[in-house]
């Protein structure tokens, strides 16, 4: 089955305690992307990737870091968080570029407290 | 600016009240306008893709029709299972990023 396997689902975590949240597809998709999705203002792109080891800012990627290893993988990486990156996370994939259809994530709902 | 707006931002619709969102676009050069459906808590999920004004796709209830300014995505006879945030997003010029809109959130009362 087709899928983008977001982990964790819900974290909890405190101000400045380093997170992963990973993020993997099965799809052998070249495009790769973070987003995250609050009331208000919609989805906002955090970095892409067009392929292993390439990767660039999106919208809003102060706070962020990524990395694509292996096509497959595409970690999110908040070296210290805030209380201001609480969102809710989706990765997403698609085929070599954005104008193919994207395969989204169930989501990882993060809280920093 | 590259902007995509949706209209309105919530809709209530009685079932078997048929209705239309909006999904307006202003961009330079539209590769592709797409629209996604949303549950709640869950990631989106691909609708339908439109390419070039005149163009309309149908699924189940839902049609999706395209002009050089806007788009609609046009709900026939709706049913209390398409409840959810519909969003619209726009792939445009040499962008390697779609720029989306907020989304209209649509209940459907049985």
């Amino acid at each position: 089955e087709a899928q983008v396997t977001q982990n964790p689902r819900y974290l909890i975590t405190v101000t400045g305690k380093k997170l992963t949240v990973t993020c993997s597809q099965n799809m052998n998709h070249e495009y790769m992307s973070w987003y995250r999705q609050d009331p208000g203002l919609g989805l906002r792109q955090i970095y892409y990737s067009m392929n292993v080891e390439v990767t660039d800012k999106g919208d809003v990627p102060e706070g962020y870091k990524v990395s694509r290893k292996e096509k497959r993988n595409f970690p999110l990486i908040l070296e210290s968080p805030s209380p201001n990156q609480t969102s809710l996370y989706f990765c997403a994939s698609s085929w070599r570029d954005p104008k193919n259809i994207q395969y989204f994530g169930a989501g990882t709902r993060l809280s920093v407290l | 600016e590259d902007q995509v707006t949706q209209s309105p931002e919530a809709l209530r619709l009685q079932e078997g009240e048929s209705s239309s969102l909006n999904c307006s676009y202003t961009v330079s050069g539209l590769r592709g306008l797409f629209w996604y459906r949303q549950d709640p808590g869950k990631g989106p999920e691909f609708l339908f893709t439109l390419y070039s004004a005149g163009e309309e796709k149908e699924k189940e209830r839902l049609k999706a029709t395209l002009t050089k300014k806007e788009s609609f995505l046009h709900i026939t006879a709706p049913k209390p299972e398409d409840s959810a945030t519909y969003l619209c997003a726009v792939h445009a010029g040499n962008n390697r990023k779609l720029i989306w809109g907020l989304g209209t959130s649509l209940a459907v009362n049985p």
